[in-house]
């Protein structure tokens, strides 16, 4: 079955970066879009950005441009997700969701910024 | 910035009906803006129910379904159920690449 499984929790500081990973199985990885969305406590979710796996195009959000990298390594069918500049109103959980459709999502991964 | 307007909050009855709406900041929302419609319940990952304006996902339930309405997307779930009490999202593209989730609206069934 489909399955995208993200990589755990991270503590950061403000002013550090952070990677996130999310590995895909149970399909084709260069078949379908990833999108990367975010939610703050209690708040609305927020979309990010997108990645093509297939070339490694990609489209960020106009209000992440320049702070986040989207990647993708397909010999192990996961894709990254950056932010660097890690300021307080970035602490969230991280989401990636497959396809145009966002059908199939991550478990999500909480970044806390604190110093 | 393109702002996507939903009702915050809503209530309805048990076997009601509800129609949750999504407006853009940039004029009426037509078909070309491939409305998405999401659930998401405390603690979990968003659920998808609605794909390009109307349609359904194998798993969505009849009693949800998506279209446009005054120059809105709109999700109206029919005959609704204890369990879809949850807080909604909608979604739209605006090409380019660029995504814009609305607000979200809590949907309360009581």
């Amino acid at each position: 079955q489909v399955q995208l499984v993200q990589s755990g929790a991270e503590v950061k500081k403000p002013g550090a970066s952070v990677k996130v990973s999310c590995k895909a199985s149970g399909y084709t990885f260069t078949s379908y879009y990833m999108h990367w969305v975010r939610q703050a406590p209690g708040q609305g979710l927020e979309w990010m950005g997108i990645i093509n796996p297939s070339g490694g195009s990609t489209s960020y959000a106009q209000k992440f441009q320049g702070r986040v990298t989207m990647t993708r390594d397909t010999s192990t069918s996961t894709v990254y997700m950056e932010l660097s500049s890690l300021r307080s109103e970035d602490t969230a959980v991280y989401y990636c969701a497959r396809g145009q459709q966002l059908v199939t999502w991550g478990q999500g991964t909480l970044v806390t910024v604190s110093s | 910035q393109t702002v996507v307007t939903q009702e915050p909050s809503l209530t309805v009855s048990p076997g009601g009906t509800v129609t949750l709406t999504c407006a853009s900041s940039t004029g009426a929302v037509t078909s070309g803006y491939y409305p998405n419609w999401f659930q998401q319940k405390p603690g979990q990952a968003p659920r998808a129910l609605i794909y390009s304006t109307s349609n359904k996902h194998s798993w969505t339930p009849a009693r949800f379904s998506g279209s446009l309405l005054g120059g809105k997307a709109a999700l109206t779930l029919s005959g609704v159920q204890p369990e879809d009490e949850a807080e909604y999202y909608c979604l739209l593209y605006y090409g380019g690449a660029q995504l814009v989730f609305g607000g979200g609206t809590k949907l309360t069934v009581l």
